[in-house]
């Protein structure tokens, strides 16, 4: 079946640093592939998002590509910053039955120190 | 715009209570979702309405688990018997008809607690 894979965390970076968080899937067919951020106490909120091969998801100063060779979906960020410390996740969606149900990797915890 | 709105937000329940959970989604979002995120984990998914009609249940959603959404719009999560492994949060989501790249909004979540 579907799934995602993301790097364990919690990655631990100071301000200015470049992030790297790795996310690799498994599905059939061409899904569309998902950032979501999480906030300490909130609900998730969609970073970015790419819906077929080569395509870019930006947004914030964060990237991630959409690379159907290597099945993967990195999520990079030049400079991080405190405000970006959070819960991310990697999520696909394969449009089956004509709907977007997501599936979830676990997530990595980010810590950004000043 | 209002987002997708959970109640309640936190939960504490004695072990064998029935509790409920209440979503009101984005206005003209034909779409409603149910997940479960438990601690350190991604979100699984629950279950999925289009309009009022249930479209597919998750084998997480054991017989204790029933989701409704009676009119199309707000739905309701209710957990009956609750046990220690339903501690968890409840997120409730909710997109517009569309192809696969289409965007789900989520809530806030609501947290349940079960001692």
């Amino acid at each position: 079946g579907n799934s995602v894979t993301q790097m364990e965390g919690p990655v631990t970076l100071s301000e200015e640093a470049f992030l790297t968080i790795n996310c690799t899937y498994t599905a059939t067919g061409y899904p569309s592939l998902f950032w979501y951020v999480q906030y300490p106490g909130e609900g998730l909120q969609l970073l970015l998002k790419a819906t077929k091969a080569d395509d870019k998801g930006s947004n914030k100063g964060f990237e991630a590509t959409y690379r159907k060779e290597t099945t993967s979906f990195h999520l990079e960020k030049g400079s991080v910053q405190v405000s970006d410390s959070a819960v991310y996740f990697c999520a696909l969606s394969d449009g089956a039955g004509g709907y977007n149900k997501l599936i979830f990797g676990a997530g990595t915890r980010l810590a950004v120190h000043p | 715009d209002t987002g997708v709105s959970q109640d309640p937000r936190h939960k504490i329940t004695k072990r064998g209570q029935n509790v409920t959970f209440r979503c009101d989604p984005i206005s003209e979002h034909n779409r409603l979702y149910w997940y479960r995120q438990t601690l350190g984990q991604g979100p699984e998914f629950l279950t999925y309405f289009q309009n009022e009609a249930q479209l597919e249940k998750s084998r997480l959603l054991s017989d204790r688990f029933s989701a409704e959404r009676p009119k199309g719009s707000f739905s309701t999560l209710e957990i009956q018997r609750t046990e220690q492994g339903d501690s968890a949060m409840y997120l409730c989501a909710s997109s517009q008809q569309a192809n696969s790249g289409n965007t789900i909004y989520f809530g806030e979540g609501s947290w349940l607690t079960v001692v």
